[in-house]
């Protein structure tokens, strides 16, 4: 079974602050691919990124960036210099061998001006 | 592209009538997926496509719920008798998966959703 843990219901912010997002996930498929979703308060789905298994390496896009450690099988995200636009639900997801999303309950992240 | 279509945007119906939820992927996506979303259960998936064919129903509630596929660009969730619990708000989503490595597992791509109430 596949389970994403995203411990953080709420995080409040002041605008211009850096901000971690955290997640953890289980499974036992040995190839898996890991994401992040933004559902802004208009509702939709947004996708961020998609990590797989077998490359560690960081990633940075702009302020955003995300580090995925197998050994503490957690998938952390992290925005810098916050803004207000970046206020939203997040969500990590993880796929393995089967091919279906799992989500984590999500972080209500709310920047303050 | 125009991405994945849902209709309608939202739906509010009484206990006890037929709802149908309507879906159009992205063109040549190979895999769709139908998610809710409620407050106290988060995202969960209540089925998956793939090349028209049910792979994955064991997250449809009870027999109120099904759904189909009848072509590579249409689906359709019908709840029927609708109860006050279904409200929620139904995501579809769409794919392109092939072989292995950097196509696989290829992120979904959502609708805008339907928010749907029973009262």
């Amino acid at each position: 079974a596949q389970k994403v843990t995203q411990a953080q219901t709420e995080i409040s912010v002041v605008e211009k602050e850096d901000v971690t997002l955290d997640c953890v996930y289980e499974t036992r498929d040995t190839t898996y691919y890991l994401f992040w979703y933004k559902q802004p308060p208009s509702g939709e789905l947004v996708f961020l990124i998609r990590r797989n298994s077998f490359d560690e390496q960081n990633e940075i896009s702009g302020r955003y960036s995300w580090n995925f450690q197998k050994s503490t099988s957690s998938f952390n995200f992290t925005i810098t210099a916050s803004q207000v636009v970046d206020s939203a639900v997040y969500f990590c997801a993880l796929s393995g061998s089967a091919r279906q999303l799992t989500f984590g309950s999500g972080t209500q992240l709310t920047v303050l001006p | 592209d125009a991405g994945v279509i849902q209709s309608p945007r939202h739906e509010v119906t009484e206990m006890g009538q037929e709802v149908t939820l309507r879906c159009k992927p992205i063109s040549g996506h190979d895999y769709l997926f139908w998610y809710r979303q409620t407050m106290m259960r988060g995202l969960e998936l209540l089925i998956y496509f793939n090349n028209n064919v049910p792979i994955d129903d064991s997250g449809m509630p009870e027999d109120r719920f099904s759904a189909k596929m009848p072509n590579a660009s249409f689906s359709t969730l019908k709840i029927q008798p609708s109860e006050p619990r279904d409200s929620a708000v139904y995501f579809c989503a769409s794919s392109l998966d092939v072989g292995t490595g950097l196509r696989a597992n290829s992120p979904l791509h959502f609708g805008n959703g339907t928010r749907l109430t029973v009262t």
